[in-house]
């Protein structure tokens, strides 16, 4: 059963900075691409960043180029995601969730974690 | 990149059907196969119903359907039940980005 868990979340003052951490299990993770995906409160989804199985390639959405890195340890079944320059727009719970194959071209999310909260607040 | 437009909100009765619209471009649902829908209920993680535009996941009843036409894809939801109570959203790949819609919250009467 594939299992995505995602930590660090938490409220942090416009300006700053946070790391999010997604721990997978019940897969082979370094043969699929992963994803961040957020959802602002009482709003809709929004991609955010994705990696390829092997960590060389990444694409980000324009709203975080530039101030979100996305990186992965293969070593330890686990997704980073590197926020910086933290704005209150950024406020919203973060998803990772796996894709169906190695590479990021087309494909599907399935499964996603349960999230975790970003409060980017003064 | 603009979000792909859906309705706001549907409703239906329980048993009857109700088709949800998922409206993009020509670079994004009208250039590739991978638009996919998922189901969101209150407080939890989304998950995917149909990928590929029709194709159900193992374990995905049959009540839920998926189709395209042109620029715009569509979720049916047939035989309506309390539990399909919930937000939808379709999501299309758009050549290394991914555009979500905005989602359809959809009210079993």
């Amino acid at each position: 059963q594939f299992h995505l868990v995602e930590s660090g979340g938490g409220v942090v003052q416009p300006g700053g900075s946070l790391r999010l951490s997604c721990a997978a299990s019940g897969f082979t993770f370094n043969n699929f691409a992963m994803h961040w995906v957020r959802q602002a409160p009482g709003k809709g989804l929004e991609w955010v960043a994705d990696m390829t199985s092997d960590g060389t390639t990444k694409y980000y959405a324009e709203s975080v180029e530039g101030r979100f890195t996305i990186s992965r340890d293969n070593t330890k079944n686990t997704l980073y995601l590197q926020m910086n320059s933290l704005r209150p727009e950024d406020t919203a719970v973060y998803y990772c969730a796996k894709h169906d194959s190695g590479g990021v071209w087309g494909g599907w999310f399935d499964p996603w974690g349960q999230g975790t909260l970003v409060t980017v607040s003064s | 990149q603009s979000a792909l437009t859906q309705p706001p909100s549907a409703s239906g009765s329980p048993g009857q059907s109700v088709t949800i619209s998922c409206a993009g471009t020509s670079s994004d649902v009208g250039a590739y196969k991978y638009v996919s829908w998922y189901q969101q209920h209150p407080g939890t993680a989304p998950k995917l119903l149909i990928r590929e535009f029709s194709q159900r996941p193992s374990g995905i009843p049959d009540r839920f359907s998926g189709s395209k036409s042109g620029n715009t894809a569509s979720l049916t939801v047939s035989g309506l039940q309390a539990d399909d109570e919930a937000d939808y959203y379709c999501v299309s790949y758009a050549g290394s980005r991914w555009v979500f819609g905005g989602g359809t919250k959809l009210t079993v009467l």
